[in-house]
């Protein structure tokens, strides 16, 4: 049981080239996340997706894309690179449950990050 | 709007002393989840506890303790006899309702985070 995992750890970019992140979980989550952290910032949401095939914006979208064609695999794509892209990617995974009416966050769970340096 | 203060960026102690963190949280809920995680220099991110707003008792787990307290909106974290291991970024972060978040399990909000020093 591997839990969230990222793929690369560590990327290096110039600026206008695209790349891919990829996240897996096997928890079997219907939940999952694309953070971003900068320093004194803490983590802000980029995109997010409550099931396969559906996504859906955070706080800071812009310049990224997402996809959810597998349950258990969540894809961060930078199309066009710039230097404000320079930071700490976190994917995290969790489920989400019924309380009170409303549908609530269980723990997320996250990755280990992937460190992205655009030039 | 849901929003979380972790007013101390920085606490620096002496290893042994005990420290508490901060966390004060706004939301619209009545029905709202609290979390705590721990981010040490190796940069992975680990969850330590989840509250719900139902249950106001303390938490003790070794040497971490959390106080909730509704009345004040905070929920904040101590740890005894302080280690060089307890050395990290310690994130508060709050979860809503969907009703109150926009419609669905939409993320956590996050603190900006206080870092812990531990010195020997």
């Amino acid at each position: 049981n591997a839990g969230v995992t990222q793929t690369p750890k560590f990327r290096v970019l110039k600026t206008g080239q695209s790349m891919t992140l990829l996240c897996a979980q096997d928890m079997n989550h219907e939940y999952m996340y694309w953070y971003r952290q900068d320093p004194g910032m803490g983590l802000r949401l980029i995109h997010y997706s409550v099931g396969e095939g559906t996504t859906a914006k955070g706080e800071v979208p812009d310049g990224y894309n997402v996809s959810r064609l597998k349950k258990q695999n969540f894809l961060l794509g930078l199309e066009s690179a710039a230097p404000s892209q320079t930071s700490v990617y976190f994917c995290a995974s969790s489920y989400a449950t019924w309380t009170s009416g409303s549908l609530y966050q269980e723990t997320q769970y996250f990755g280990p990050g992937t460190r992205l340096l655009v030039l | 709007a849901q929003k979380v203060t972790q007013a101390q960026t920085e606490i620096s102690v002496v290893e042994k002393e005990d420290v508490t963190l901060d966390c004060v949280y706004e939301t619209r809920d009545t029905t709202y989840y609290l979390f705590w995680y721990k981010q040490p220099p190796s940069g992975e991110l680990v969850f330590l506890i989840r509250r719900n707003s139902f249950d106001e008792q303390n938490e003790i787990s070794g040497r971490y303790s959390w106080n909730f307290q509704k009345s004040t909106s905070s929920f904040n974290f101590t740890i005894t006899a302080s280690q060089v291991v307890d050395s990290a970024v310690y994130f508060c972060a709050l979860s809503e309702g969907a009703m109150y978040s926009g419609g669905g399990a939409d993320g956590l909000t996050f603190g900006k985070g206080t870092h812990l020093i531990i010195q020997p």
